[in-house]
């Protein structure tokens, strides 16, 4: 198995800019969870899914942030508009209830101007 | 908020043992705990995990202390490689609810 895909992997936009992150867990996980990590705030979780159905949203930052699962393969996380505040590297991780772990994509690193 | 205290950082010497403690002293009896770790610029990975017994797998061992109030990863013969952020993590493993709460972890050097 390749392992958790994110896509871009480095992106640089400008403030007001929509941007989309994108994340393919691996086949056959049942649980998709989104991070962003910062010097400041460390690794946080914003928001992780469930067999497709958002489960908890409460580290979502803002309205600006919005995340989608529409199918088992595939989830992407939007930030409109985009602000320098946001820049950070933004991690997707998959787990499946029977195995405890969860394995991490490699990261979006996104940086906002 | 995370539930478990970690040194900010240790040393150790390429070859010899690395324990990096943790405290978890609220930990309640469902709750299990994990450890990962971040190697610059890479996603955590997963370590171990362990509810009361010891644990050993491939990568390291968790001593987890008869009140389960603190906890210790060992990495039995430090490398290089093994230099990263040590994330020690308290969770209770519920359907519905597979959160990680990470903390700041324990930057471990391990020089040669």
């Amino acid at each position: 198995d390749a392992g958790v895909i994110q896509s871009p992997r480095h992106e640089v936009t400008e403030m007001g800019q929509e941007v989309t992150l994108r994340c393919k867990p691996i086949s056959g996980h049942d649980y998709l969870f989104w991070y962003r990590q910062t010097m400041m705030r460390g690794l946080e979780l914003l928001i992780y899914f469930n067999n497709n159905v958002p489960i908890d949203d409460s580290g979502m930052p803002e309205d600006r942030f919005s995340a989608k699962m529409p199918n088992a393969s595939f989830s992407t996380l939007k930030i409109q508009p985009s602000e320098p505040r946001d820049s950070a590297v933004y991690f997707c991780a998959s787990s499946s209830f029977m195995t405890y772990e969860q394995y991490f994509g490699p990261g979006t690193r996104l940086t906002v101007t | 908020d995370a539930k478990t205290t970690q040194p900010p950082s240790m040393d150790c010497a390429e070859g010899r043992a690395a324990n990096l403690p943790c405290n978890h002293s609220t930990i309640s009896g469902n709750e299990y705990v994990y450890w990962y770790r971040q190697i610059h610029s890479q996603g955590p990975q997963y370590i171990i995990h362990g509810l009361k017994n010891n644990e050993t797998n491939e990568m390291a061992s968790l001593i987890i202390t008869e009140d389960r109030k603190s906890s210790t990863l060992i990495l039995p013969h430090a490398t290089l490689r093994d230099t990263a952020v040590y994330y020690c993590i308290v969770r209770e493993v519920r359907r519905n609810t597979d959160k990680l709460i990470f903390g700041t972890g324990t930057r471990l050097q391990v020089f040669p």
